[in-house]
């Protein structure tokens, strides 16, 4: 059953810390989108990669965010340091281009 | 970038009834998607459908390409269609996915 694998589910850290979500897309899927989705702003794209290069990150705040793709198989995306406005579930999709994408089921994180 | 625009913004059911859900596009999109996103938070694949009409039990879609717009209908709702349904597609420059801000739905009993 293949499905797009997100760790961790939940986090709560205290402004200042370091966040890092991971992603770990389908196998043999060649894009990874990283979305953002809060109840003020719905779902907001914050990078975009394929076949591990960056093509868009747009979306995301340069300062203390940054996205990678070490390898075909994980995605991260980490927030240093982390701020309660990064309060928001956080989603990772993945897809061949010019097909359909999955969503895994998001990191709720909590900077408090 | 590309506007997504969906309508209603927000709709109450009488569980048994039939609905309409549209989704329009400032430009052409490739690989439309129709998600579910259930009240625990999953966002669930519901239609890949660039173009042409798909059915799926009691959901259907159809999506006009050449006028840039989608429909997802929802026939005998049941509570446990009740959610937010997202439309979301492609542009044709990088491929990015340009999401609407959803319709959401609650069915009641």
């Amino acid at each position: 059953d293949a499905r797009v694998t997100q760790t961790p589910r939940h986090k709560v850290t205290e402004m200042g810390q370091e966040v890092t979500m991971r992603c770990q897309p389908i196998l043999g899927h060649n894009t990874v989108f990283w979305y953002r989705q809060t109840m003020m702003q719905g779902l907001e794209l914050l990078a975009y990669f394929r076949n591990r290069a960056p093509l868009d990150d747009s979306g995301m705040p340069k300062d203390r965010f940054s996205a990678e793709m070490p390898d075909a198989t994980l995605a991260t995306l980490k927030i240093q340091p982390s701020e309660p406005r990064d309060s928001a579930v956080y989603f990772c999709a993945s897809g061949l281009e010019n097909t359909e994408a999955f969503f895994g089921q998001g990191t709720r994180l909590t900077v408090v | 970038g590309i506007q997504v625009e969906q309508s209603p913004p927000d709709l109450i059911l009488q569980e048994g009834a039939n609905s309409t859900l549209r989704c329009n596009f400032s430009d052409s999109v490739n690989n439309l998607q129709w998600f579910h996103q259930n009240p625990w938070g999953q966002l669930i694949n519901l239609f890949y459908i660039p173009s042409g009409t798909k059915q799926n039990g009691r959901l259907s879609a159809t999506t006009v390409a050449t006028e840039r717009y989608s429909l997802l209908y929802i026939s005998s709702s049941q509570t446990t269609d009740s959610g937010v349904y997202f439309c979301a597609g492609r542009g044709y420059n990088f491929n990015k996915f340009y999401f609407g801000s959803g319709t959401k739905l609650n069915v009641k009993p």
